[in-house]
């Protein structure tokens, strides 16, 4: 599975959007990117995934550059809630497996 | 309404002393995976089951079994822990079909005296 690289701390004002970037330089044509996050005490929660297109659920919007070598995970309007860590994970579609990189904490002030 | 339920949330064992964690789904999902999670640190999978096909990661040690006696209920044993053992334990469980979505528990937290 390819590698990622993700910054290891942001911060965000409560209500403005929080831009979360991932680099997956070595990803191959198979592999989708995923993102969970992962609030204190508590088990990683599904955020949003993608191959190729831009995505956008109720939670968030990915944006995969076209190159597919990094993405940007995006949380519209942050809230204090979102304070947690977030991993940006690719996967090949030929594995149930999670490899967890170290993540970005993310920290969402008043 | 919780679907992946791990009991309990905190446990407290002796050092050397065996040690079963529990973990419960609702989801009929057929694949069920044990994480372990260290302070500061990303979780790392241990192992996981697609239905009764056992898959251990190469880097597990073999102090830590599974047994999944059924679809819903999977546990964890580490047979001898030590201090290097403690740590949070999450269970998921997906689909099973690769590619699907995971579905996390609250994780147990493990200490080891």
């Amino acid at each position: 599975d390819a590698k990622t690289t993700q910054p290891p701390s942001m911060d965000c004002a409560e209500g403005r959007a929080a831009n979360l970037p991932c680099n997956h330089s070595t990803i191959s044509g198979n592999e989708y990117v995923y993102w969970y996050r992962q609030i204190h005490s508590q088990g990683p929660q599904y955020i949003i995934h993608g191959l190729k297109n831009n995505e956008t659920n109720e939670m968030a919007s990915l944006i995969i550059t076209e190159d597919r070598k990094s993405s940007t995970l995006i949380l519209p309007h942050a809230t204090l809630r979102d304070t947690a860590v977030y991993y940006c994970i690719v996967r090949g579609d030929n594995t149930d497996k999670l490899i967890f990189g170290t993540g970005t904490r993310l920290q969402v002030f008043p | 309404d919780a679907m992946v339920i791990q009991n309990p949330r905190y446990q407290v064992t002796q050092f050397g002393k065996p040690v079963t964690l529990s973990c419960s789904q609702t989801l009929n999902h057929n694949v069920m995976y044990w994480y372990q999670q260290k302070s500061s640190q990303a979780p790392k999978l241990l192992f996981h089951y697609y239905d009764k096909d056992f898959n251990n990661e190469a880097d597990t040690p073999d102090n830590f079994q599974s047994r999944r006696p059924n679809t819903s209920f999977c546990f964890l044993d580490i047979r001898s822990p030590g201090l290097g053992d403690a740590a949070m334990y999450l269970c998921a469980t997906s689909r099973g079909t690769t590619g699907n979505i995971q579905y996390f528990g609250a994780g147990t937290r493990l200490s080891v005296l």
